[in-house]
């Protein structure tokens, strides 16, 4: 079974930063893109951040773009996302997920197959 | 960057009743289009992907379609599990992926 587990989540004062972290397991990491989404409280989904089965390439949100930066270290199967500068708008839960693919044919298409349970960031002072 | 609208965003249904949810594109997706749920305090589930393949696991009761600009979710016999709020997310062009604003449905 595949499993994605989140950590690092805390209270952080704002302009602070924060390191989060997910352990993946029951999958061959390195062969699979990765991103982060949010929610803020009482809110809808965010997309922040992407990144390539490699690590070579990433992908931001607009919102989090410079602040945020998205890493992976496939020989310990986990991903991290370092939070800087961060703001009150960054207060969230964090998921972890795993991007699927599926080839029409025709082309490749995207979608999130599996996610973590979260780890709650509130930035407060 | 896509915006994707759903409608509506909120709506009361009884156990048995036939639920649709309407998702549109600021511009066309072709199909790429995926719909999740998610229940209180819990991570979201893929529900369907490329607009109308079912996720394996779903039940047939959950159905997609739609291409362009205009998606639908159905929900044939609403269940009590099925009691959530549901996103859809455009997939169109990585990474601006992009959620709609969610549907919450509750019993009526």
């Amino acid at each position: 079974e595949v499993q994605l587990l989140e950590s690092g989540g805390a209270l952080v004062q704002p302009g602070g930063s924060l390191r989060l972290s997910c352990a993946a397991s029951g999958l061959t990491f390195s062969s699979y893109v990765m991103s982060w989404v949010r929610q803020a409280p009482g809110k809808g989904l965010e997309w922040v951040s992407g990144i390539s089965d490699s690590g070579g390439n990433t992908y931001y949100a607009d919102s989090v773009k410079g602040r945020f930066t998205v890493s992976r270290d496939n020989s310990k199967n986990t991903l991290y996302l370092q939070m800087n500068s961060l703001r009150a708008e960054d207060t969230a839960v964090y998921y972890c997920a795993k991007d699927g693919t599926f080839w029409s044919g025709y082309g490749y298409y995207y979608y999130i197959d599996v996610w973590g349970k979260g780890t709650t960031v509130i930035v407060s002072s | 960057d896509i915006q994707l609208t759903q409608s509506p965003s909120f709506l009361s249904a009884s156990v048995g009743d036939r639920v649709t949810i309407t998702c549109r594109a600021s511009q066309g997706i072709s199909t790429y289009l995926a719909w999740y749920q998610q229940k209180p305090g819990k991570a979201p589930k893929l529900l369907i992907y490329a607009a109308s393949t079912l996720q394996s696991g779903v039940p047939s009761r959950f159905s997609g379609s739609g291409s362009g600009t205009e998606f639908t979710l159905t929900i044939t016999s609403l269940q009590p599990e099925d009691f959530a709020t549901y996103y859809c997310q455009q997939l169109n062009r990585y990474p601006s992926w992009t959620f709609g604003q969610g549907t919450k449905v509750e019993i009526k």
